[in-house]
C-alpha cells in the first residue's frame, strides 16, 4: 500500500525566514496531496492541496510543488510569521476509477517559527 | 452550527475493557474516517466508510470495530483486543467518496488505559 515520509520531523526557522517541508510517497498511482496544519490543541485543517496534473501551486506565503518522476512533493512557506507554528502534515491519495478512498498521512513536522 | 462533533473528549478505562468513541457530522457529507495520533507517527487510518452500511479497513484496523448505520454517524470501538490503545483519536469527513477533496476533522478523543 501507499507510504509517505515526511521530513524533518522538526523545523526551527527565525521569523521572516523560510520554511521548507518534504515528503515523499511510494505509490505512482497516488494523485492527490493535501496539506493540513495542527496547531497546538486544534484539530487539522487543510491549508493547500495540489493534484498530480499540476507541477506547483501558490496561496500567499504558501505553495507546494510536485515531482511525480521523483515522486515527492514540498511545502514551501515564506516570510515566516509565528503564527505559522505549528504541526504540519503532508498526505497522499489515489482518486480515480479505481479510488480507495485512503488519505494516507506523513508523520507530521513541528515548525517553531521565533520571533 | 454546521461540522463535526467527537465525544467525550477525554476518556479513561480500564485494561480488559471496550470503549465506543463518538462521531457525528452534520455536513451531509458521504465518507467518514477514523485516525488515530501517536507523538512522532502521524495520523494512521484505522477504518473508513464511503457510503452507509459499507466500511473499509485502514492501515492498524486490529482491536477496533465501526458501524455506519446512518449517514451522520460513524461511532469507532476500541475493544480488549487493541494492545496499545491509549492514544488520541480523530474523526473525519468529506464531501465526496469518489472525488479528492477536504477532510474536515473534528477535535478529536484522547483515550487514556489506566
Amino acid at each position: 500500500g501507499e507510504n509517505v515520509e515526511q521530513h524533518p520531523s522538526t523545523l526551527s526557522v527565525q521569523e521572516g525566514d523560510s520554511a521548507v517541508i518534504k515528503c515523499t510517497y511510494s505509490d505512482s498511482a497516488s494523485n492527490y496531496f493535501p496539506w493540513y496544519k495542527q496547531e497546538l490543541g486544534k484539530r487539522p485543517q487543510l491549508i493547500i492541496d495540489i493534484r498530480s496534473n499540476v507541477g506547483e501551486k501558490k496561496d500567499q506565503r504558501i505553495a507546494v510543488t510536485l515531482n511525480k518522476t521523483a515522486k515527492h512533493f514540498s511545502l514551501h512557506i515564506t516570510e515566516t510569521q509565528p503564527e505559522d507554528s505549528a504541526v504540519y502534515f503532508c498526505a497522499a491519495s489515489k482518486w480515480g476509477s479505481s479510488n480507495t478512498g485512503k488519505l494516507i498521512f506523513g508523520q507530521g513536522t513541528t515548525l517553531q517559527v521565533k520571533p | 452550527d454546521g461540522g463535526i462533533t467527537q465525544s467525550p473528549k477525554y476518556l479513561f478505562r480500564k485494561e480488559g475493557q471496550n470503549v465506543t468513541l463518538s462521531c457525528e457530522q452534520n455536513l451531509n457529507h458521504d465518507a467518514m474516517y477514523w485516525y488515530r495520533q501517536d507523538p512522532g507517527q502521524g495520523l494512521r487510518l484505522i477504518y473508513y466508510s464511503q457510503i452507509v452500511n459499507d466500511f473499509q479497513k485502514g492501515d492498524i484496523a486490529e482491536g477496533y470495530s465501526v458501524s455506519r448505520e446512518k449517514k451522520e454517524s460513524f461511532p469507532l470501538t476500541v475493544t480488549s483486543a487493541q494492545k496499545n490503545p491509549t492514544a488520541f483519536y480523530l474523526c473525519a469527513s468529506s464531501n465526496s467518496a469518489r472525488a479528492a477533496g477536504e477532510l474536515f476533522f473534528g477535535e478529536g478523543s484522547r483515550l487514556t488505559v489506566l
